[in-house]
């Protein structure tokens, strides 16, 4: 299985900060990750596909980049509705696999 | 508005079996493959089964494999997860999630029901 590690577990930050969440696949999936949002009460919301490509309605101070092994999300001028889990997850093969989640939270 | 709504979690004993239920809405459920995700306390999440528009095709985990099956019925919207020989590890959050047509990651997810396996 393609594992997916996550960095860091924890972040503090605050609002108008901009902050970088790094996942490592274990090996290849070429562009084939996705960046998920979690928050308390709420479904999970799909921020980012194909490595770098916002889903419709993700906020242009998300960005995401990398391919191969290494991939990062990054947010920009952080609001506090940022505040949440993210977690990345491959689809390069099967079983797809999440990160471990990083939790951003308001410092 | 897309909708997706489990149902079926509770408290199961080591050994039992238990049928989860996901309801969709807003969309043309027969159009998408359609899988189940959960997540154990504290834990990360875990694609657990996915399904093809039909039916016809199913795909697990080695985790899940032999002892749950999905299946749906698309004149209903429903997705159904029939789960057997639980184990305490299968104690988690069940989501009920959408594929995105244009590939294997999750473009909607239901807000989850939870399963625990205990005695």
């Amino acid at each position: 299985d393609v594992q997916m590690t996550q960095s860091p577990s924890y972040l503090a930050a605050s609002p108008g900060e901009s902050v970088s969440i790094s996942c490592k696949a274990s090996k290849s999936i070429s562009n084939n990750l996705a960046w998920y949002q979690e928050k308390p009460g709420k479904a999970n919301k799909l921020l980012i596909h194909s490595g770098s490509t916002l889903q419709s309605g993700t906020p242009s101070r998300f960005s995401g980049s990398g391919s191969g092994t290494d991939f990062t999300l990054t947010i920009r001028s952080l609001e506090s509705e940022d505040f949440a889990v993210y977690y990345c997850q491959q689809y390069n093969e099967y079983p797809w696999t999440f990160g471990g989640g990083t939790k951003l939270e308001l410092k | 508005e897309v909708q997706l709504v489990e149902s079926g979690g509770g408290l199961v004993q080591p050994g039992r079996s238990l049928k989860l239920s996901c309801a969709a809405s807003g969309f043309t459920f027969s159009n998408y493959y359609m899988a189940w995700v959960r997540q154990a306390p504290k834990k990360g999440l875990e694609w657990v089964a996915t399904i093809s528009t039909s039916g016809s095709r199913t795909y697990y985990p080695d985790s899940v494999k032999g002892r749950f099956t999905i299946s749906r019925d698309n004149a209903k919207s429903s997705l159904y997860l029939q789960m057997n020989s639980l184990k305490s590890e299968d104690t988690a959050t069940y989501y009920c999630a959408r594929h995105d047509l244009r590939g294997d990651y999750f473009d909607y997810w239901g807000q989850g029901v939870m399963v625990t396996v205990s005695s």
